[in-house]
């Protein structure tokens, strides 16, 4: 069975930090992994998507890594701000395509 | 704009009392699912549904019911709620099956059983 895990479960930074957050998978037969963001109360907002035959995926501060081989994937913030401040979700697709296993996820609190 | 909406958003009731949460996308996917999210024990995913009158069990699927008459409408039926039911749960929906496609989810509905 899938297992995700997230650490760390809590991260505080100052604004401006570069970051790295981090899950682990422990089946490498993935179809695709996403990150999500949740605001406190609110529902999640995908923020990349990478196929397993992708390596990385970018969008504006935000860069995603998948090395399925070592069963890891990072989310790199550049340039964090305040606004960035909330919940990160990995979650993996087992190789079926229909079940979606979730990590913990990190709180990240970025401080002005 | 492309939603997924879920109601009630907030609901208290009482062990055994039938409920049902709605969930309605307007972006024509094929995939719906849903999932409870509870501390310490994250996202867990309850039912899905690839398509129209086709549906299958998650990992946690007791308690629940489901039904996909319509692309749009996924709801959620507790026949007989009871206080471990308690939680957020969540709706989401995805073009092509989750194997392709980016999964949006819903606002969330929080559930009180007492």
């Amino acid at each position: 069975k899938q297992e995700v895990t997230q650490i760390p479960a809590a991260l505080s930074v100052p604004e401006g930090e570069n970051l790295v957050l981090n899950c682990s998978f422990t089946d490498s037969a993935i179809y695709n992994l996403q990150w999500f963001r949740q605001d406190p109360g609110k529902g999640l907002t995908s923020l990349l998507l990478i196929q397993s035959s992708q390596r990385e995926q970018t969008s504006g501060r935000l860069n995603a890594s998948l090395d399925k081989s070592s069963g890891r994937s990072t989310l790199y913030i550049a340039a964090s701000q305040p606004g960035d401040s909330a919940t990160y979700l990995c979650a993996v697709n087992n190789n079926a395509g229909n079940m979606l296993t979730f990590g913990g996820g990190t709180r990240l609190m970025v401080k002005p | 704009e492309a939603q997924v909406t879920q109601n009630p958003r907030y609901l208290i009731t009482v062990t055994g009392k039938k409920l049902t949460v709605t969930c309605s996308q307007n972006m024509n996917h094929e995939y719906m699912s849903w999932y409870r999210q509870d501390p310490g024990l994250g996202l867990r995913q309850i039912y899905y549904s690839m398509n129209v009158e086709v549906t299958d069990k998650g990992d946690v699927p007791e308690g629940y019911k489901v039904s996909r008459k319509e692309k749009r409408n996924f709801p959620l039926i507790l026949e007989s709620p009871s206080p471990n039911q308690t939680s957020l749960y969540f709706c989401a929906s995805s073009l092509l099956g989750q194997g392709s496609g980016e999964l949006f989810f819903g606002e969330g509905s929080r559930l009180t059983v007492l």
